[in-house]
Formats: C-alpha cells, sequence, structure tokens
C-alpha cells in the first residue's frame, strides 16, 4: 500500500492560514490523495480529496504537486474547533483497493492558539 | 451528516462474554467497515462488507466475527471477550471507487474487565 509521511503535530494562531503537507513520493497514477481529520473523542471526518489538480471547498484547499508526490492541505483561516488530528490517506485506484478501506497513518495533530 | 449510528456508545463487559456492536445506515451505501482505534495504532481495519452477506477479513480481524444480512445493518461480534478487544469501535460506510468519502459513525467505546 502507498504510505504518507506527514509531520507530527504543528502549531497555528487563530484566523490564520495553516498549511499542513504530506509527502506520498511512492504514489501510482490511479491513487486519490484523501484527506481526513479526526476532532477529539469523534469518528474522523471527511475534508477533502484529489487526484491531480488543485481543489477548493468549502472546508479546506488541497494543493497537489505537478509530480504528485506531495500535497498540502490548506486551512484558510484556523478557528479552535479546526484543532484535530489531519491524516493524509491514498486511496488505490481503480477500487480503492482490494478492500476500499482507509489505511491511517498517526497523521498531524494540529493545535490552535487563540 | 451521512446517516450512520451506532449502538450501543458505550459498554463496559467482562472477558468471556459474547459482545455484538451495531451499525445502521440509512444511506444505501454498498460498502461498509469497521475500525478499532486504540492508542499509538491510529485506525486498523477489522472486517468490512461489499454487500449483503459479503463480508471479508482486514487487518485485525482474529477474535471477531461479522454479519450483514440487510443493507443497512452490519455487525460486529466479539464470540469471547477479551482485555486485548477494550477499544474504540468505528464503523464507516462508502461508495465503490477511491474518490469516493468514507463516512464514519460516532464510535462505541468498550471496556473489557
Amino acid at each position: 500500500d502507498a504510505k504518507t509521511t506527514q509531520p507530527n503535530s504543528m502549531e497555528s494562531n487563530e484566523e490564520e492560514p495553516v498549511h499542513l503537507p504530506c509527502n506520498h513520493s511512492t504514489i501510482s497514477g490511479t491513487d486519490y490523495i484523501h484527506w481526513y481529520r479526526q476532532l477529539p473523542s469523534q469518528g474522523p471526518e471527511y475534508v477533502i480529496h484529489g487526484l491531480t489538480s488543485n481543489v477548493n471547498n468549502r472546508m479546506a484547499s488541497l494543493a497537489i504537486a505537478e509530480d504528485r508526490k506531495s500535497s498540502t492541505l490548506i486551512l484558510h483561516r484556523a478557528t479552535l474547533r479546526d484543532a484535530a488530528v489531519y491524516y493524509c490517506i491514498l486511496r488505490e485506484g481503480p477500487y480503492g483497493g482490494s478492500q476500499g478501506n482507509l489505511i491511517f497513518g498517526k497523521g498531524t495533530k494540529l493545535s490552535v492558539k487563540p | 451528516d451521512a446517516g450512520i449510528t451506532q449502538s450501543p456508545r458505550h459498554k463496559v463487559t467482562e472477558t468471556g462474554t459474547p459482545v455484538t456492536l451495531r451499525c445502521h445506515q440509512t444511506e444505501n451505501h454498498r460498502y461498509m467497515y469497521w475500525y478499532r482505534q486504540d492508542p499509538g495504532h491510529g485506525l486498523r481495519l477489522i472486517h468490512y462488507s461489499y454487500g449483503v452477506k459479503d463480508t471479508d477479513k482486514g487487518e485485525v480481524s482474529d477474535g471477531y466475527s461479522v454479519s450483514r444480512s440487510k443493507t443497512e445493518d452490519f455487525l460486529l461480534t466479539l464470540e469471547s471477550a477479551t482485555s486485548s478487544q477494550t477499544s474504540v469501535y468505528f464503523c464507516a460506510i462508502s461508495g465503490a471507487g477511491p474518490a469516493n468519502t468514507q463516512y464514519f459513525g460516532p464510535g462505541t467505546r468498550l471496556t473489557v474487565l
């Protein structure tokens, strides 16, 4: 399974942008890049995903490097509610892997200071 | 929010007793998953289902069984609970394909004494 590498932790100030990096140097051409986050005492929550092009939604933006070996999740204005563990996950194409499950690493714990 | 619920939300049981956790969805998604989350391990796949009566093992399936008799329900059974199965259990649902999102339930915290 393709693996990702993320920093263990990051800090941000409230209302400032946050850039969460992820390296995935062994990504294959059909792998999708997904980001999930997990708030304390909750289940993981979908944030965003992409294949090749940058993506935006109401929660965040995803910037994908041209060679697809890295990506960055961008939270445009961090709030206290964004404090969570953020997971960068590759989903294998064409069927999301033989099992279709997500393979979670340890993620990046984001702290947001008021 | 995706319609996915888990029951019970909390359970304390004793070693050797059977335990069944239920996952219920209202989204008609084909795939359903059971994960467990332990400190230092992240989420790990226990079993998954790709259709009614179609299930298969995941990474940490020993000591667990599952059943799916209806699209909306996926049951996880610990035939004889052990202390090593103390964990938080999450159910997830998904459509097919790598572009599909997985939606997670709120989790069940199980303590085996």
